[in-house]
């Protein structure tokens, strides 16, 4: 069965630098890799999705790769605030029918002021 | 900007009880889906209903489980009679077409008494 693995450590960076966290998943390729994000008590909320065909995807100080090669998406925040302080959660979709998402564990980041 | 919404956000329930969690997804989408977070542990998916129907569902979704979609907004899951084991945070998420990303709701918190 498909593996999915996030660092359980959490992340500790500083205001202003950038925070990178990964996302390894074993087998073969989803068709798409979405990330969440995820606040105590809260439902996850949408972040970024990029496609098997694609490499890269960016939205305003997010960055999301993509490398099939590795089975790995890498997730960037630039210019990291306290307010980025949450969980984040990788899906991924296998299924292009009915996109049933596959979640990790997900990575705690936090940071400092 | 359009949102998921649930109610109850706590219910609190006798084991052997039924309890209903409801959800009215992001009104122009199409496909619905039940998962659920177990404290501490990562977002499982539980359902997917897709053209009054049920599309697909996981080894948790037993006999004891049901979904619905009574009307034109609401979407339901039932559970017929509770255990311990069922108490967790219920997220619902609701996708507009192929290749969107599903959107979630704040979930409902069972307690399981």
């Amino acid at each position: 069965s498909q593996k999915i693995e996030q660092n359980s450590e959490a992340l500790n960076i500083q205001e202003g630098k950038t925070a990178t966290l990964t996302c390894n998943y074993t087998n073969y390729s989803p068709a798409y890799l979405q990330w969440y994000r995820q606040d105590p008590g809260r439902g996850p909320v949408f972040l970024l999705l990029i496609r098997e065909n694609e490499k890269e995807k960016r939205k305003e100080r997010l960055k999301v790769t993509f490398d099939t090669t590795l089975k790995q998406s890498l997730f960037h925040i630039t210019a990291s605030q306290p307010a980025d302080s949450a969980t984040y959660l990788c899906a991924l979709v296998w299924n292009t029918g009915f996109q049933k998402l596959v979640f990790g564990t997900g990575t705690r980041l936090l940071v400092s002021p | 900007e359009p949102e998921v919404t649930q109610t109850p956000s706590h219910q609190v329930t006798q084991m052997g009880q039924e309890v209903i969690l409801r959800c009215v997804p992001i009104s122009n989408h199409l496909y619905f889906y039940w998962y659920r977070q177990i404290l501490g542990q990562k977002v499982e998916f539980l359902v997917s209903f897709y053209n009054n129907e049920i599309s697909e569902k996981s080894e948790i979704f037993d006999d004891q489980f049901s979904v619905e979609r009574p009307d034109g907004s609401n979407f339901t899951l039932k559970i017929r009679s509770t255990k311990l084991e069922d108490s967790a945070m219920y997220f619902c998420a609701s996708r507009a077409m192929s290749d969107q990303p599903q959107h979630f709701g704040d979930g409902t918190r069972l307690s399981i008494l």
